[in-house]
Parts: C-alpha cells; sequence; structure tokens
C-alpha cells in the first residue's frame, strides 16, 4: 500500500477556497487516488477519485501532479458543513485510512 | 435508492459474549468491506468480499473475528468471546467494483463490550 503524508490539521474561512495536500510518492502506476471524508459522528463519505488527469465533480476538484506522487483536494467554497476529516487514498483495491487532515472551517 | 444498511445501531454485549454485526450492501455491489474505528481513529480495515469470497482478511485482529457473505449480498461480522478492546464503531462498505468505484459506507454498529 502507498503511503501517504498529509498535514494533520488546516483552517479555512468560510466561503473561502481550501486545498488540501497529500504526498504519496510511492503510489504504484494502477493506483487510482481516493478522497474520503468523515463529518463528525458519521460514516466515511466519498468526495473524488482520479487516475491521472484532474477531476471536478459537486463536490470539489482534484488536481494530480504529472508524476502522480502528490494531488490536491480542492474546495472550491468551504461551509460549515465542510469541516471533517479528510483522508487521501491511493489503491486499486481495499481503502486504508490514515491518520488525514482534519479541517476546521472558521465563520 | 437505498444505502448500505447495518444492524444493529448499537449492541452491548458484556465480556464473553458472542456477537453478530449484519450489512445489507446496495443491491447489485459486488465488494463489500468491513472496517473497525476506535474512538478518536481514522477506520481500520478488516477484511473485505467480491461476491462470496473472502479475499482479504488481513486485518482481523484475531481468530476471534470472523466475517461471512454466503451468497454475496448480505454479510456478517462475528466477534467471539468479546473483550473491552473490542469496543468500537464497525462500519461497512460496499462498492460496484475495485479499482475506480466508490465505496459507500453504512451508518456503523457501535459496540460497547462492558
Amino acid at each position: 500500500d502507498a503511503k501517504t503524508t498529509q498535514p494533520n490539521s488546516m483552517e479555512s474561512n468560510e466561503e473561502e477556497p481550501v486545498h488540501l495536500p497529500c504526498n504519496h510518492s510511492t503510489i504504484s502506476g494502477t493506483d487510482y487516488i481516493h478522497w474520503y471524508r468523515q463529518l463528525p459522528s458519521q460514516g466515511p463519505e466519498y468526495v473524488i477519485h482520479g487516475l491521472t488527469s484532474n477531476v471536478n465533480n459537486r463536490m470539489a476538484s482534484l488536481a494530480i501532479a504529472e508524476d502522480r506522487k502528490s494531488s490536491t483536494l480542492i474546495l472550491h467554497r468551504a461551509t460549515l458543513r465542510d469541516a471533517a476529516v479528510y483522508y487521501c487514498i491511493p489503491t486499486y483495491d481495499k481503502i486504508i485510512f490514515g491518520k488525514g487532515t482534519r479541517l476546521h472551517i472558521l465563520p | 435508492g437505498a444505502g448500505v444498511s447495518q444492524s444493529p445501531r448499537y449492541k452491548v454485549a458484556k465480556r464473553g459474549q458472542d456477537v453478530a454485526l449484519r450489512c445489507d450492501p446496495i443491491s447489485g455491489h459486488v465488494s463489500l468491506f468491513w472496517y473497525q474505528q476506535a474512538l478518536g481513529q481514522g477506520p481500520e480495515f478488516l477484511t473485505y468480499f467480491q461476491n462470496e469470497a473472502q479475499l482479504d482478511k488481513s486485518g482481523l485482529p484475531s481468530d476471534r473475528f470472523f466475517a461471512e457473505r454466503p451468497e454475496g449480498s448480505v454479510s456478517t461480522l462475528k466477534i467471539q468471546r468479546t473483550q473491552q478492546e473490542d469496543s468500537a464503531v464497525y462500519l461497512c462498505a460496499s462498492s460496484l467494483d475495485l479499482g475506480s468505484y466508490e465505496q459507500y459506507f453504512g451508518p456503523g454498529t457501535r459496540l460497547t463490550v462492558t
């Protein structure tokens, strides 16, 4: 399994963009880069995933470095509801959660 | 449509009792995963199935833990002779397949062993 490095915590102001970084230098060629988040007292929730190209969906955007050794999850306009732990997970099969980044949103 | 459901939502067991936790995945989902989440920690992988085949059980903490999915749909996680350290939320997730498919998580079963 690829090792990941994410900041322990980050803060952002409400209604501003947030960039959550992740290093995954040992990623293998077949691994997809998945992002999940876990809101307080809830199960994890899928956010986005990609392989090589940048991806957009209604929740977020995913920017993947050309060498695939890092990626950035972008929340375009953070709301209080986005306060959660965000996990970056390179994988082809089972999801292995690391420590993630705890995102705090300031009103 | 219906998401992943788990039952019971809460379970209190006395130390030494056996428990069975049920997961109903989304209909048609081939892959099913179990996780254990202790208080204040991230989810820890336990095991996963492709249809009825248990492909990876490397995360099961001891031989007291057993999971099955006999018909490739509903799954049961059984814990024998529960210990206090088994107290956690047990999460189930399902996906259409492996690889590029997202996992959908259930609400979890909170197990408290007294």
